[in-house]
C-alpha cells in the first residue's frame, strides 16, 4: 500500500496566521482526502483533493477557510487560514487507489499536531 | 445519515487477556470496513481491511469479522499485551468516503 509523508508533524502558531500542510504519497493514488480530529474527537472529513480542479468540501467547511491543492497524483497541500484557537486539531491526509479495487483500504499520514495561541 | 458508533468507549485489561472490540454502522450498503489503531497525539494505522463479500480477516493476533445484514463489526485481540495500548478506530467506506467511530481507547495493564 501507499506510504505517505506528512509535513510538519506539529506547529504552534499565532491566531489570525496561516499554515499550509503537506502531504506526499510515494506512488500515484486516485482519490486523496483531508481530515480534522478535534481533541478528544473521532476523525472528520473536511475535503477530497482533486487532481487538477477544486476540491470538494464537506458540510461545514469552506474553501476560503480550507483551501486545498492537488496538482499531480501524489502530492497535495492542506492550508488553514486565518487561524483561531478552535482551529488546534490534529489534521491528516488520506490516499485511496481506487485503480487497485481498494484492495489496500485508506492509508493516512502521520498527522499535523496544530496549536492555535 | 449514516453512522458508525463503537463500543465500549474505554476499556482496560491485565496482560494476555483476550477481548472484543465492537463496531455497528446503520447502512448495510457498505464497500469495505477497515479498523484503524492510533497512538496518542498521532496518525493512523491501518490494522485490518475487510471487503463487502468478505466475513472475516485476520493478522496475527487481530481478528476482524463482518455482518452486513446486522450492520456489525467486531475487532478480536488475542493474548493482549501491553504495546497494543491504543484507540481503536473502525471506519466504514461509503463509496469514496470513511466514515469513522468514535473509538476504543484500549489499556492492556501489566
Amino acid at each position: 500500500s501507499a506510504v505517505i509523508s506528512q509535513k510538519p508533524s506539529r506547529d504552534i502558531c499565532q491566531r489570525g496566521t496561516s499554515l499550509t500542510i503537506q502531504c506526499q504519497v510515494d506512488s500515484q493514488v486516485t482519490m486523496m482526502f483531508w481530515y480534522r480530529q478535534q481533541p478528544g474527537q473521532s476523525l472528520t472529513l473536511i475535503a477530497t483533493a482533486n487532481q487538477g480542479s477544486e476540491a470538494t468540501y464537506e458540510s461545514g467547511f469552506v474553501i476560503d477557510k480550507f483551501p486545498i491543492s492537488r496538482p499531480n497524483l501524489t502530492f497535495s497541500t492542506l492550508t488553514v487560514s486565518n487561524m483561531s484557537p478552535e482551529d488546534s486539531s490534529i489534521y491528516l491526509c488520506s490516499a485511496f487507489n481506487r485503480a487497485t479495487g481498494g484492495s489496500h483500504g485508506y492509508t493516512f499520514g502521520s498527522g499535523t499536531r496544530l496549536t492555535v495561541v | 445519515k449514516q453512522e458508525v458508533t463503537q463500543i465500549p468507549a474505554a476499556l482496560s485489561v491485565p496482560e494476555g487477556e483476550n477481548l472484543v472490540l465492537n463496531c455497528s454502522f446503520t447502512d448495510s450498503a457498505i464497500y469495505n470496513l477497515q479498523w484503524f489503531r492510533q497512538d496518542p497525539g498521532k496518525g493512523l494505522t491501518s490494522l485490518l481491511l475487510i471487503q463487502s463479500s468478505q466475513r472475516e480477516q485476520t493478522s496475527g493476533r487481530l481478528n476482524a469479522s463482518l455482518d452486513k445484514s446486522s450492520g456489525r463489526s467486531t475487532l478480536y485481540i488475542a493474548a493482549s499485551q501491553p504495546g497494543d495500548s491504543a484507540t481503536y478506530l473502525c471506519a466504514e467506506n461509503q463509496g469514496g468516503k470513511l466514515i469513522f467511530g468514535q473509538g476504543t481507547e484500549l489499556s492492556v495493564k501489566p
